[in-house]
């Protein structure tokens, strides 16, 4: 059974750094590219940043380019997503996918809160 | 590339035939994926490259679409549908739309 479990989420005051992790089960974590996801209180979705399955590439939206970094370690079958110089529009359910078109398993989400 | 969904709400009675509308703005060559949410859960897969089921979802959901315009169809709708939603084109990067909340009469 694939399992995605997200951690590292809370509260953080704007400006301040926060590192989301997502342990991965279930599944050939090296085979797959991976995503992180976010979706603000009562909003849609959002995509927030991609990585290959060999970590050799990334990409991110605007919103988040220069602030964010993703990153894997293949050999803990774990994804990071690395959050810097955080703004209040940040605040999010953050959810760890695989795959990097559509997304066909979803964790459940870690929740982070930008606020002083 | 926008994605624009309607309605933002819909409501049906159990037994109906639910279509659910998604606009691209520009075509995106049937890279579009559909996606259930329900309250307090993530995001579910349902369809991908426009009309294909997911392994595991029921038959009673299917895609169609071309181009730039996209539709989601349940042919007969379950109380356990009621649920938000959403399309993503991956044509090119990624965006969604703004969801479909769907809801029993």
């Amino acid at each position: 059974e694939v399992q995605l479990v997200e951690s590292g989420g809370g509260l953080v005051q704007p400006g301040r750094s926060l590192k989301l992790s997502c342990v991965a089960s279930g599944f050939t974590f090296n085979n797959y590219w991976m995503t992180w996801i976010r979706q603000a209180p009562g909003k849609g979705l959002e995509w927030v940043a991609s990585i290959t399955n060999t970590g050799g590439s990334t990409y991110y939206p605007d919103s988040v380019k220069g602030r964010f970094t993703i990153s894997r370690d293949n050999a803990k079958s774990t994804l990071y997503l690395q959050m810097n110089s955080l703004r209040s529009e940040d605040t999010a359910t953050y959810y760890c996918t695989r795959e990097g078109n559509y997304f066909d398993y979803w964790g459940q989400g870690v929740m982070v809160t930008v606020s002083s | 590339i926008q994605m624009t969904q309607s309605p933002s709400l819909l409501s049906a009675s159990v037994g109906d035939r639910v279509t659910l509308s998604c606009k691209a703005g520009q075509n995106i060559n049937n890279y579009l994926a559909w996606y259930q949410q329900k309250l307090g859960e993530a995001p579910k897969l349902l369809i991908y490259n426009a009309n294909s089921l997911q392994t595991g979802i029921p038959s009673r959901f299917s895609g169609s679409g071309s181009g730039t315009d996209y539709t989601l169809t349940i042919s007969s709708l379950q109380p356990e549908d009621v649920a938000t939603y959403f399309c993503q084109q991956y044509n090119s990067w990624t965006t969604f739309g703004s969801g479909t909340k769907l809801e029993i009469k």
